[in-house]
C-alpha cells in the first residue's frame, strides 16, 4: 500500500467556518507534511511533523493549525480562512531517513468564500 | 542553500515527438533527485527518481539520468501521448540541508492529437 489519502476532496467554506483536512497512510512513514499549492505552480510547504512532533512551521498564519495524532494521521485544522486561501491542499509523507521520496495524495480542493 | 532550475514552459508538441525538460540543480552533499508529475485536477505522482550520480530512473516511458558532473537531471521521452499533457516538476531531497523538497517551478506540457 504505497497511498496517502486525504478528504475531503473537495471543501468550500464560508470565512467564518472551522473545518478540518484530514491525511492518512499506513506505510510506516514517520515524516509527514502539509503543503499549499496554487495553479500549476510548486508546492508551498506549510507544515512538518518527525515522529508526530511538530519539527517545521514554515511561517505559516494562525489560522493553520496542524495536528498529528497518531503516525498514521494527519489534520489540518482551518479557521476564519481568507480567500487568498483557496488553493489545492497537498498532504505527503516519507521515511524519516535517508534521501528517499515523498507521497502525495490527491489534495484537498479548498474554496473560500 | 540548495536549488533546482527547470526549464520555463509551457511546452506544446505533436503526439510521437520526441521530449526533453531540462532541469539542473545545485546542492551540498548527495541529495536525491525526482520528477514528479501532476495530471490535471490531481495530486502529485512520483514520475521517476535517482539517488546517487550516474543512476537512471525511468518509468512510463520517461527517463532521466542523475549527471554530477554537469549537475543535471534532464527528463526525455522519446513519443509523447496526448495522456502525457500534465505539469512536470523536478526536486531534489537533501538530508544534510534542512529535510525540505525543494522544488523547480514546473514545465507545464500539452501534446496535441
Amino acid at each position: 500500500d504505497t497511498e496517502v489519502t486525504q478528504t475531503p476532496k473537495h471543501l468550500v467554506m464560508g470565512m467564518t467556518n472551522k473545518k478540518s483536512l484530514k491525511c492518512e497512510q499506513h506505510m510506516g512513514h514517520r515524516a509527514m507534511y502539509w503543503y499549499k499549492q496554487k495553479a500549476k505552480k510548486p508546492p508551498e510547504l506549510m507544515f512538518v511533523y518527525s515522529y508526530e512532533k511538530l519539527s517545521i512551521n514554515e511561517s505559516v498564519p494562525s489560522r493553520f493549525s496542524p495536528e498529528c495524532p497518531n503516525s498514521s494521521l494527519l489534520n489540518l485544522h482551518l479557521h476564519a480562512l481568507q480567500p487568498e486561501d483557496s488553493a489545492l491542499y497537498l498532504c505527503a509523507s516519507r521515511h524519516f531517513g535517508g534521501n528517499t521520496e515523498a507521497f502525495f495524495g490527491q489534495g484537498t480542493r479548498l474554496t473560500v468564500v | 542553500g540548495d536549488s533546482v532550475t527547470q526549464m520555463e514552459g509551457p511546452v506544446t508538441l505533436s503526439e510521437e515527438a520526441f521530449l526533453t525538460i531540462n532541469c539542473t540543480y545545485t546542492a551540498t552533499g548527495y541529495p536525491s533527485l525526482f520528477w514528479y508529475v501532476q495530471y490535471p485536477g490531481e495530486g502529485l505522482q512520483l514520475l521517476l527518481k535517482a539517488t546517487k550520480a550516474d543512476d537512471k530512473g525511468s518509468n512510463k516511458g520517461f527517463e532521466a539520468t542523475y549527471r554530477k558532473e554537469t549537475t543535471s537531471f534532464h527528463l526525455e521521452k522519446g513519443s509523447v501521448q496526448v495522456s502525457d499533457s500534465a505539469v512536470y516538476f523536478c526536486a531534489l531531497f537533501n538530508a544534510g540541508n534542512n529535510r525540505k523538497l525543494i522544488w523547480g517551478l514546473g514545465t507545464s506540457l500539452a501534446v496535441n492529437p
